[in-house]
C-alpha cells in the first residue's frame, strides 16, 4: 500500500516567518500534487510536480519533488495569515492510478 | 468556466437513515472521485467513475455506492447510516483518469451529520 507522510502535522508560527513541510513515502509516484484546505472547504490545488528534481515557485511558495519522487517539500517565506489552513500532499498510485492524500499539515500564521 | 458543484452543502440525518449526495463536475470532464474526510483520517478514496464505470474502489463497506450519469454527473449513496458515516464528504473532477497524470479539482464537499 502505497502511503504519503506529512510532517510536521501541526504548524503555528508568526507572521513574517519561513517555514518547510514535507511530504515524504517509500514508494514512487510519477508526480504529486499540493492542496491548500480551509474550513469548511474542498482542497484547492495549488501546484503539480512531475519531473524527479523540479522546483517550481508559485509566489511565496516554492515546491520541490526529490530526485528519486519519493518525497516534496513546501518552503513558504515570509508567511502571512492568509496562508493559514490545511496543506495537503497527494500522488497518484495503487493499481488504477486514484489520488493517495497524506493526512496534512494544519498551518495556523498568527499577525 | 463553472467549478465542481456539490449539494446539498450540508445534511443531518439518524442513525438507520440512507443519503445520496449529488456532484456536477467540471464541463468537459469525464471523470469523479469521491473522498470522505474526517479529522483522524484525513481524506480517504471511496471510489471513481469514468464515463459512467466504477473504475477504482477503496475500501469502504458494501453501504456506500455510487453512480455516474451520461452526463458525467455523479451520485453517491449511504444506506442504513452509522454515527462513524458523519464527515465531509468531497468530489473532484478530473479530465481523465487513472494514470494520465490528471489534476483533481475539488468541489465545496457535502457536511454529513449523523446523529
Amino acid at each position: 500500500t502505497q502511503l504519503l507522510e506529512q510532517s510536521p502535522q501541526f504548524l503555528s508560527i508568526q507572521e513574517g516567518e519561513n517555514l518547510t513541510v514535507y511530504c515524504n513515502s517509500s514508494s514512487v509516484f510519477s508526480s504529486l500534487q499540493w492542496y491548500r484546505q480551509e474550513p469548511g472547504e474542498g482542497p484547492v490545488l495549488l501546484v503539480t510536480v512531475v519531473t524527479g528534481g523540479e522546483v517550481k515557485k508559485l509566489k511565496r511558495l516554492t515546491f520541490q519533488f526529490g530526485d528519486a519522487r519519493k518525497d516534496s517539500s513546501l518552503h513558504i517565506t515570509a508567511a502571512q495569515p492568509g496562508d493559514t489552513g490545511l496543506y495537503l500532499c497527494a500522488g497518484r498510485g495503487g493499481s488504477q492510478g486514484n489520488l493517495i492524500f497524506g493526512k496534512g499539515t494544519k498551518l495556523s500564521v498568527k499577525p | 468556466k463553472a467549478g465542481v458543484t456539490q449539494t446539498p452543502r450540508y445534511l443531518i440525518k439518524t442513525r438507520g437513515q440512507q443519503v445520496t449526495l449529488s456532484c456536477s463536475p467540471i464541463s468537459g470532464h469525464r471523470s469523479v472521485s469521491w473522498y470522505q474526510q474526517t479529522p483522524g483520517q484525513g481524506l480517504q478514496f471511496l471510489f471513481e467513475y469514468f464515463s459512467e464505470t466504477q473504475r477504482n474502489k477503496g475500501n469502504f463497506p458494501g453501504r456506500f455506492s455510487g453512480r455516474q450519469f451520461s452526463n458525467s454527473r455523479s451520485e453517491m449513496n449511504v444506506s442504513t447510516l452509522e454515527l462513524g458515516d458523519s464527515a465531509l464528504y468531497l468530489c473532484a473532477s478530473s479530465l481523465g483518469t487513472g494514470g494520465m497524470n490528471t489534476e483533481a479539482f475539488f468541489g465545496q464537499g457535502t457536511r454529513l451529520t449523523v446523529v
